[in-house]
């Protein structure tokens, strides 16, 4: 019973360098989304889809990438890290409207 | 827009008392409200949700009844335990124009429990 699975749990990037957050979920889950979590801010939309092949931005899209080829991946790509991407990120899916939204157990980024 | 207002913490209690995180909103739909739960080094669990007016949600002890006339979602629990240690976030979805596929936020509640 995995439910929605990130990796890595986590990682240290250099400014500049480039990565791929991976999110999978086996629920065949149309609805898919990236969160960021920073201290004293909850959490923040950063990019979702509603189906394969079907992105859209949230509220903080800025040096992040997505793409979903796949019902069951929704990658999340760092174009060009920044400290200001240090976060903890999680990804989350649902079935649809108003079903459960389901989150993986996070991932933590540091930029240095 | 959409945004969730939940009281700030940190909030810290003794074991066995009553626990109250005050939470309201402003949806521009007929939104679903839900209470998460944060352990630490964990990722968040759903806690108790409410999909219409009056409706409460209950789970684990806590619980949380939708007031539409006070746009509130209050989460309570009647004898808290250490193992309720965690933050808590206040959210909801707004299911109007098919939005069900995103969570607007409160900032959390960081409850910590004492023996």
């Amino acid at each position: 019973n995995a439910g929605v699975t990130q990796t890595p749990k986590f990682q240290v990037l250099k400014t500049g360098q480039s990565m791929t957050l991976q999110c999978a979920q086996d629920m065949n889950h149309e609805y898919m989304s990236w969160y960021r979590q920073d201290p004293g801010m909850g959490l923040r939309l950063i990019h979702y889809s509603v189906g394969a092949g079907i992105t859209d931005q949230g509220e903080v899209p800025n040096g992040y990438n997505v793409s979903r080829s796949t019902t069951e991946d929704f990658p999340l790509r760092l174009l060009s890290a920044a400290p200001s991407q240090t976060s903890v990120y999680f990804c989350a899916s649902n079935k649809g409207a108003g079903n459960t939204i389901y989150f993986g157990e996070g991932s933590w980024l540091t930029v240095v | 827009g959409d945004s969730v207002t939940q009281m700030e913490g940190p909030v810290t209690l003794s074991e066995e008392a009553f626990l109250t995180i005050n939470c309201t909103y402003t949806a521009t739909g007929y939104p679903s409200l839900f209470w998460y739960v944060q352990y630490p080094g964990e990722g968040l669990q759903l806690l108790l949700k409410a999909t219409k007016a009056d409706d409460k949600g209950s789970n684990k002890g806590f619980e949380a009844t939708y007031r539409k006339e006070t746009t509130s979602f209050h989460l309570e629990k009647g004898s808290v335990q250490v193992s309720d240690s965690a933050v808590y976030f206040c959210a909801l979805s707004d299911g109007s124009g098919g939005s069900n596929y995103k969570l607007t936020f409160g900032k959390g509640t960081l409850l910590t429990v004492n023996p």
